[in-house]
Parts: C-alpha cells; structure tokens; sequence
C-alpha cells in the first residue's frame, strides 16, 4: 500500500541557508501535519493542513512556513536556517478528523 | 503540554503480555485517547485509539478507565519487534492533531 513518501530523505545546508522539505500524503488523504524531533527528543507538532487551509500551528518558527498544495501535497519551508534547526522533519497524513495518522520515514535535516 | 503521563521505561521478556499505563486526569470528554510508537529511525507508527469503550485491534488492546482518567495499552504477546518508544496522546479537537509527550521505552528481552 502507497504510504507517506518525504523527499529528501537527507539534506545537509549551512547556516543561514534556505530548505524546502516536500510530503507526498498517502491518496486521498486530506489532512497532512508536520513534526520536528531533534536528537533525543520527543516529535514536536510544527504546523497542520485540511483541504489546502492551515487547520492548526504549533511551535513552528517565524522563520518556518508551509502550505499544502492542490494535489495535496506539502512543503515545509525552512530560512535563515540554525545549528538548532538540525532534526528529523516528520509528515503525517489522515483522512479528515480523528482518525489514525500515517507518518512518513522523515527528512533528516543537518546545519552545519 | 501533552498532559499525560506515562513510566519513562518498561522491561518484557518475548511472548509475555505487556501493560504499559497512561495517567491523563485532566482529560475532556471530547478528547480521544491515541497510542503511536516509534521503533529506531523510524517515524511514529499508529496502534490504537479510543474515546471511552475499550477497543482492540490486531495490534493492541486498549483499556480505558471508566472515569477516562488513565488507559492501558495491552500487546498480548510482546515480541522483540515490539521494543520502541509508546506515546500516549491526548487529541483535542478535529483534525487529529498529536502532541507527543515523553513515551515509555519498552525493552523486550529474548
């Protein structure tokens, strides 16, 4: 079965630097949210999408922003980057409300 | 605020059932109660999920107290595959979303 696909699955930028981090949701799946866990910790709820509007925002940084796109698919992006940025990025996808939420293998994002 | 608690670590030998608790007192009546894991490099993986009746998948069993102040998620059987982080969420609202607290790491010994 077709799961959550995130490209890249590595990314290695320097500091002040820009990424986009792309998640492809499982098919007809209209709900996608974004996490960050840094090394060591627990995932951290960044930012979340239903039907192409931003349904909720955690602790995402200003310098962070994202959107879902018409095909469902979302990207997060990421400016100025930090040391602190380093992490792994999870996608999450569902099918509306309250219901189980796939997640994606992750982009493992390095600063140097 | 993940508002639940959960032990940091637990220990099951293979094919021996495991319990793993959750305390969430100040929960609402709206909110259901989800259990992800996390195995090594992976992404969080969904168990189990339930609002108030006890629920069981081919996964886990879910437990939930009758005043829906604490839940127990049950494996039958732990096998070695099953070692991983469990997380315990609380999810308010529509749209699913989960706030991770600190899971419990269970280990299962051969």
């Amino acid at each position: 079965a077709a799961g959550v696909i995130q490209s890249p699955r590595h990314l290695i930028k320097e500091k002040r630097e820009t990424a986009t981090l792309k998640c492809y949701p499982i098919p007809r799946h209209d709900t996608v949210y974004w996490y960050q866990q840094g090394p060591g910790q627990d995932p951290q709820f960044l930012i979340s999408f239903y039907e192409k509007m931003q349904s909720d925002k955690g602790s995402i940084p200003d310098r962070f922003s994202a959107q879902q796109f018409s095909d469902y698919h979302s990207e997060l992006n990421m400016s100025s980057l930090e040391l602190g940025d380093s992490a792994l990025y999870f996608c999450a996808s569902s099918l509306g409300d309250n219901h189980e939420a796939f997640f994606g293998q992750g982009t493992r994002l390095t600063v140097v | 605020d993940a508002k639940t608690t959960q032990p940091n670590s637990m220990e099951s030998n293979e094919e021996e059932p495991v319990h793993l608790p959750c305390n969430h007192s100040t929960i609402s009546g709206t909110d259901y109660i989800h259990w992800y894991r996390q195995l090594p490099s992976q992404g969080p993986e969904y168990v189990i999920h339930g609002l108030t009746s006890n629920v069981n998948n081919r996964m886990a069993s879910l437990a939930i107290a009758e005043d829906r102040k604490s839940s127990t998620l049950i494996l039958h059987r732990a096998t070695l595959r099953d070692a991983a982080v469990y997380y315990c969420i609380r999810a308010s609202g529509g749209y699913n979303k989960l706030i991770f607290g600190a899971g419990t790491r269970l280990a299962v010994h051969p």
